[in-house]
């Protein structure tokens, strides 16, 4: 079964440090999107991406947030200036229609950022 | 605004016993409602969905009640087994809106 990969699945970094995670999406999915859950709340919206530009971002995703997708598999999130409470789990998630109920979104299995 | 609302936050149930979990949504512009399923170190896989046409649709062990006037959905686990130990997400969006607004999550333990 297809799946989304994420990479790496744990990464620390420094307050103020730079980080980029990576996802290689399910190759025929055209949808894109990057989660985050903080430990013990609920799966918040970050940002969505087709045709290589954002299709709607939240108020979470703000100046210091960024998304790519440099080549035609990967996809990525990066924040500029970590802070504290960046720290969570961040889910990749693709989809092959722009509507959720067909098949669904893929999710990949996350990475879980530490800020210290 | 909390878009959907969850609850309980965590239950505990016995080996063939019925799990119950529900939703609350405020939105009434929502029309699609999907339940996820999260498993340690796993992201979220959709479980089993519903649109508001219907009041009920099951999947195997797994249900959804859908009452449209109350704002409500609820996800029944019949004869709940131990494999189904996970974090279970209710969640909503409208429908060719991609985006997901997520419930807080109920974990599920099943005691053998």
């Amino acid at each position: 079964e297809p799946e989304v990969t994420q990479t790496p699945s744990h990464q620390v970094t420094q307050m103020g440090q730079e980080v980029i995670l990576r996802c290689v999406p399910i190759s025929n999915h055209l949808y894109f999107y990057w989660y985050r859950q903080i430990l013990g709340q609920k799966v918040e919206f970050l940002v969505s991406f087709y045709n290589n530009e954002i299709s709607e971002k939240s108020e979470i995703f703000d100046d210091q947030f960024s998304v790519e997708r440099p080549d035609g598999s990967n996809f990525t999130l990066k924040i500029r200036s970590t802070k504290l409470e960046d720290s969570a789990m961040y889910f990749c998630a693709s989809s092959r229609t722009q509507s959720p109920e067909d098949y669904g979104y893929t999710f990949g299995s996350g990475t879980r950022l530490t800020v210290v | 605004q909390q878009q959907v609302k969850q609850s309980p936050q965590s239950l505990i149930v016995q080996k063939g016993g019925i799990s119950i979990i529900n939703c609350a949504y405020e939105n009434t512009a929502f029309d699609y409602f999907p339940w996820y399923q999260q498993f340690p170190g796993k992201g979220p896989a959709l479980l089993i969905a519903i649109r508001p046409d219907v009041s009920e649709k099951k999947e195997g062990r797994f249900t959804i009640s859908f009452n449209k006037s109350a704002k409500q959905f609820s996800l029944h686990i019949m004869d709940s087994q131990p494999g189904d130990s996970a974090t279970y997400f209710c969640a909503a969006s409208i429908l060719n809106d991609y985006k997901l607004s997520f419930g807080a999550g109920t974990t599920v333990t099943v005691r053998a």
